[in-house]
């Protein structure tokens, strides 16, 4: 299997500062048919199921506001918020679709300091 | 829109089986183009794929080695559904089960607290 680590585990972040989640995978998840990384990431908040924000590693889902980007290739990864908003505090997860069986990082929290 | 609703009971008592559904509209359980999961969440295992069912020239499904021995996923195309089914349960399955298409997971059911408890 492969497995998903994130760092930090929790950040606090001032209102319209940035906030950086890394993901670091166990072996390079770059699915070669499309030369795309098969990363996700989602925001969770409590009591709601994940959402996705990202796919591709760097492929923003629609309706997802520009401030929330990612980057990376091969094992390591990252997801910026640029500016933070209130609404951004939530629980950040990335997880990889390269393979069987899925696997998700154990998660980043956000808040607001 | 996608839609996914779960249906299914709450509590399941130690030993018995875990029985859950979930319904699809905008899209096709049959869909090639696609693969119907099953995910659970807890404190303690986090984010935890289960299985997923999906259709090509034939119907396949694959299973997390953690529940191989426990699990079946299927689909019913005459209902445009898919279920979810973990026998022999115990407190340690405790968990919010959700239903998801796809690979990178764009749409979810609403989740399911599953208790396990006499």
């Amino acid at each position: 299997d492969i497995v998903m680590t994130q760092s930090p585990d929790s950040l606090a972040v001032s209102l319209g500062e940035r906030a950086t989640i890394n993901c670091k995978s166990s072996q390079t998840i770059l699915y070669s048919s499309n030369n795309k990384d098969s990363l996700a990431w989602y925001q969770q908040k409590s009591g709601q199921p994940p959402k996705l924000l990202i796919s591709g590693a760097s492929t923003r889902d629609s309706g997802v506001p520009d401030r929330f980007s990612g980057s990376g290739s091969g094992t390591d990864f990252t997801l910026t918020i640029s500016s933070l908003q209130a609404e951004d505090v939530a629980v950040y997860y990335c997880q990889q679709y390269y393979n069987s069986p899925l696997t998700f990082g154990p998660g980043t929290k956000v808040d607001i300091k | 829109q996608v839609q996914l609703q779960q249906s299914g009971p709450g509590l399941v008592k130690p030993s018995q089986t875990l029985s859950l559904t979930c319904a699809i509209s905008g899209d096709s359980v049959s869909s090639n183009t696609t693969t119907w999961n099953w995910i659970r969440q807890s404190p303690s295992r986090g984010l935890e794929w289960l299985g997923r069912t999906y259709q090509r020239s034939r119907w396949f499904n694959d299973y997390a080695v953690s529940v191989k021995s426990r699990i079946t996923i299927n689909a019913d195309t005459s209902a445009n559904q898919f279920s979810l089914q973990l026998n022999t349960v115990t407190p340690e399955d405790t968990a919010v089960y959700y239903c998801a298409r796809g690979w990178a997971l764009k749409y979810w059911g609403q989740g399911t607290l599953v208790t396990v408890s006499s």
